[in-house]
């Protein structure tokens, strides 16, 4: 499958801090998504993103699909303590299984 | 509206055992799918179901992994016999729109631990 870069691997950060991560691809996606992963727990989808250049936002978080259709990032604003988590990108390619980012570790401190 | 249960949560076994893992996914959803997930990576696909027809199945590694889905509804993915490279957690997810649908929900996964 494609391969997926994820960074930064971890953040450690205060409660309140803004947070992005982004993911780049070797080549094009259709739709990339965004998903959180509680320990003990599936992912959880939090964005789905669909045509190049889209802006989307789920409460603090924002995601873009970059115009290039290789890359994506994610915003958190004003972090909090439940924050916490992996946070995974996904790309998927009409016929190809979706392919997962090695993920983000976001730590957040009070 | 229940989300994708899976059981056991956890399973120990030691190498050339055998395990299974059974999943049943959101009520009406036809698409299921197994993943594998390494610790410290993302899920990896494993197999996709459609109803009970296999869309994909091309990163099982079909000497020792089998899955079915015999009436389309919940389903099974069996390890025989365990290595202790298997060890993972393994992931179920369904999806409402069969074929390319990418907004999969997944359920809690079963941690595997090979000894």
């Amino acid at each position: 499958g494609q391969q997926l870069n994820q960074s930064p691997q971890s953040m450690f950060i205060q409660e309140g801090e803004d947070v992005s991560m982004n993911c780049t691809s070797s080549s094009i996606f259709n739709t990339w998504l965004w998903y959180k992963q509680d320990p003990g727990e599936g992912p959880v989808l939090l964005i789905a993103l669909y045509k190049a250049g889209e802006l989307t936002s789920n409460g603090r978080l924002t995601a873009q699909f970059g115009i290039t259709r290789k890359d994506s990032f994610l915003n958190i604003s004003a972090s909090i303590p439940s924050d916490v988590g992996i946070y995974f990108c996904a790309g998927h390619l009409s016929g190809y299984a979706l392919n997962f980012g090695k993920g983000t570790s976001l730590l957040v401190t009070p | 509206e229940a989300g994708v249960a899976q059981s056991p949560r956890y399973k120990i076994i030691e190498k050339r055992q055998s395990v299974a893992f059974w999943c049943n996914p959101i009520s009406g959803h036809a698409t299921l799918y197994w993943y594998q997930q390494i610790l410290g990576q993302g899920p990896k696909l494993l197999i996709q179901f459609q109803n009970n027809g296999v869309v994909d199945d091309s990163q099982l590694p079909k000497d020792r992994f089998s899955a079915e889905r015999l009436k389309g509804v919940d389903s099974t993915l069996k390890i025989q016999p365990a290595k202790l490279e298997d060890s993972a957690v393994y992931l179920c997810a369904s999806s409402l729109v069969g074929g390319d649908s990418n907004e999969q929900f997944f359920g809690p996964g079963t941690r595997l631990t090979v000894l």
